[in-house]
């Protein structure tokens, strides 16, 4: 029972690259959505999912783009990456929008320079 | 202002001691809330979630005051394993369930 998997767990890019964090969940979850983790920030929501084919943005979503074309899988894109884009990435899944508890990836740690 | 907001810590007590954190929120459409837990470099973990009459698991209690917009979470009789940054989380319902996690408080058990 994998639950919520995420690659990669540590990324080091150059500014101006572009990557995609990978999401995966095998819980039949419609829910899901991506956070990013700052120092002192606590976590923000980047942007989130209801279903397959349905995305929104969350608090923070510019320089970030992400797509729902199965159940299972929600990448998060970065197009041109920044150093304000060094964070900590969470993809958190639940069975429905609504649904109190979130059940989320083991992160993944993304350096820019 | 924050629409969760939780004092940072840290907080260093010695193990065995009664520990308590307070969270505020703005909104009081708000209608679930919970207390997280995260270990250092781990993914947040569901601690318990917070009803309106209070509710208690084994060392850990909390509380809603809907009145104040606060929430609490008491540790009692803590344990050096209870080391850990606990995430006050707020979900309110307005035309999309909206999440929203405090910053945390780290909290340090000392033997």
């Amino acid at each position: 029972n994998a639950g919520v998997t995420q690659t990669p767990k540590f990324q080091v890019l150059k500014t101006g690259q572009s990557m995609t964090l990978q999401c995966a969940q095998d819980m039949n979850h419609e829910y899901m959505s991506w956070y990013r983790q700052d120092p002192g920030m606590g976590l923000r929501l980047i942007h989130y999912s209801v279903g397959a084919g349905i995305t929104d943005q969350g608090e923070v979503p510019n320089g970030y783009n992400v797509s729902r074309s199965t159940t299972e899988d929600f990448p998060l894109r970065l197009l041109s990456a920044a150093p304000s884009q060094t964070s900590v990435y969470f993809c958190a899944s639940s069975p429905r929008q609504g649904a109190n508890v979130l059940t989320f990836g083991a992160g993944s740690r993304l350096t820019v320079l | 202002r924050k629409e969760v907001e939780q004092d940072p810590g840290p907080f260093n007590v010695p193990e065995g001691a009664t520990v308590a954190f307070n969270c505020t929120y703005s909104n009081s459409a708000s209608q679930s809330f919970f207390w997280y837990r995260q270990d250092c470099r781990k993914e947040p973990k569901l601690l318990m979630s917070v009803y309106s009459s209070g509710n208690e698991d084994g060392r850990f209690t909390a509380q809603l005051n809907r009145a104040s917009q606060y929430i609490s979470l008491l540790i009692r009789d803590s344990k050096l394993s209870d080391s850990a940054t606990y995430l006050c989380v707020v979900n309110t319902y307005s035309s999309a369930s909206k999440i929203i996690f405090g910053s945390g408080t780290r909290l340090s058990i000392r033997p």
